[in-house]
């Protein structure tokens, strides 16, 4: 079952920050989040383990609550280049179906505008 | 730099017609998935292959979509017949850790179905 994120789409000033957020209905293992350019294939940004941890990716972090299922990627003081649509990925805890099977959700369209 | 390669890059075809679309994942890597992209559904799960092995193809529609691991350097996905609404990217992304690590995806096989 794919996650879902929020916002579909946002625009940003060159400067702002925005959240995109993602949920699960089942327990997780992992979320992962991507970004693809257009005509351009998705590329990794971070990966976030069971465990409630925080990273960073430049002046893009992420955050993961296992107990309430969800993610959040933080785009901060967002740059022209950090334009693209956005994916989460998630993979479901050991010993269910799901785990092992990274799906992901429709992605967020991030555009950033000078 | 070693990469996923995925041909053919662009495929347009009749509808009935038989559809091959072939995987090189990176050297090394023991984790294969096929995704397909479009824009209503953003990136769906068709199957995925560890070590080989099929552990999930549920995604695909089984009537006309087979997913194959002939050997370590080539994944394919066939479609048989073809149908307009098969026309979309699709996307084969490898890894080496499963689900639980950096994915590197291909540049994707466009298909048109007419």
């Amino acid at each position: 079952q794919q996650p879902v994120q929020s916002p579909q789409a946002v625009i940003l000033r060159e400067g702002e920050d925005a959240v995109i957020n993602c949920s699960s209905s089942k327990a997780l293992y992992s979320v992962h989040w991507y970004r693809q350019k257009h005509g351009e294939a998705p590329v990794f940004l971070m990966i976030l383990l069971k465990g409630g941890e925080q990273k960073g990716h430049e002046k893009i972090s992420a955050s993961f609550n296992e107990k309430k299922q969800q993610s959040s990627l933080y785009l901060t003081a967002s740059q022209l280049s950090y334009s693209g649509t956005y994916f989460c990925g998630t993979e479901g805890s050991r010993g269910t179906d799901s785990w092992g099977k990274l799906q992901f959700g429709a992605g967020t369209q991030v555009v950033v505008t000078p | 730099d070693a990469r996923v390669t995925q041909t053919p890059r662009h495929k347009v075809t009749e509808m009935g017609q038989e559809v091959t679309m072939r995987c090189q994942p990176i050297l090394g890597h023991n984790t294969v998935f096929w995704y397909r992209q479009t824009m209503m559904q953003g990136l769906e799960l068709l199957a995925y292959f560890r070590n080989r092995a099929p552990l999930d193809d549920s995604g695909m529609p089984k009537d006309r979509f087979s997913a194959e691991m002939p050997d370590a350097t080539l994944a394919t996905l066939k479609i048989q017949p073809s149908e307009p609404r098969d026309s979309a990217v699709y996307f084969c992304a490898s890894g080496d850790t499963g689900a639980t690590g950096e994915l590197f995806f291909g540049e994707g096989s466009r298909l048109t179905v007419l």
